[in-house]
């Protein structure tokens, strides 16, 4: 079964540096999709980014990127030029490609933003 | 296009009550499931449904119930409330591939069991 590893249950950074949230995953699939999401205080769950697990490329959106690297089976999350409105719960979750198997999520880090 | 509906979003219960919580989603997506969400543990997985008629459990399914009558409603049923099932339960939805599509939140139930 795949499990997802959340090794950091907290972290703070100083507004405009750079954080990295680590993840690493368990898997004997070679085919799958890695996510971040954020849950602000909101409670909303919100994507940040996707990886294909394919695609060698890390992906990025904006100030945020992955540091995706498969043989090692983790999936950092990097956050640059932080913000006070990125202070949230951070979720990173493993979707299998195969059609019928479930979701399945880490137990989150939450981020302070210290100004 | 409202996304993924859950209601109530708030409840209180006693012990040994029984109640459903609602999920419809109006994007057409196969896959659903229910997560509970406590402090410290993260996203737990109850159940998941890859599409109509179809359910299967997931990390905590004790005490639940599903099913999945049709492609938009996949409701959770507590049969006999305990305290330990108070907690803040998310649905989900996305389509049915694995795929890199992300899931589609509700906006939670906040659920307390006296």
């Amino acid at each position: 079964a795949q499990t997802v590893t959340q090794s950091q249950p907290e972290m703070s950074v100083q507004e405009a540096e750079t954080v990295t949230l680590s993840c690493t995953y368990d898997t004997s699939e070679s085919d799958y999709y890695l996510f971040w999401y954020k849950q602000p205080p909101s409670r909303q769950m919100i994507l940040v980014i996707r990886q294909e697990a394919y695609k060698q490329q890390n992906a990025t959106e904006n100030r945020f990127s992955v540091n995706f690297q498969k043989a090692a089976k983790s999936f950092s999350l990097k956050i640059s030029d932080s913000q006070l409105g990125d202070a949230a719960m951070y979720f990173c979750a493993y979707r299998s490609a195969a059609r019928d198997d479930k979701i399945i999520f880490g137990k989150g880090t939450r981020l302070h933003i210290l100004p | 296009n409202a996304g993924v509906t859950q209601t109530p979003k708030f409840q209180v219960l006693k012990t040994g009550q029984s109640m459903t919580l609602q999920c419809a989603q109006d994007m057409n997506h196969e896959y659903m499931s229910w997560y509970r969400q406590d402090p410290g543990m993260g996203l737990r997985l109850i159940h998941y449904s890859v599409g109509a008629g179809i359910t299967d459990q997931g990390e905590v399914p004790n005490g639940y119930n599903v099913s999945r009558s049709t492609t938009e409603d996949f409701p959770l049923r507590l049969l006999s409330a305990a305290p330990s099932q108070t907690s803040v339960y998310f649905c989900a939805s996305s389509r049915d591939r694995g795929d890199n599509q992300p899931q589609h939140f509700g906006d939670g139930t906040r659920l307390s069991i006296l």
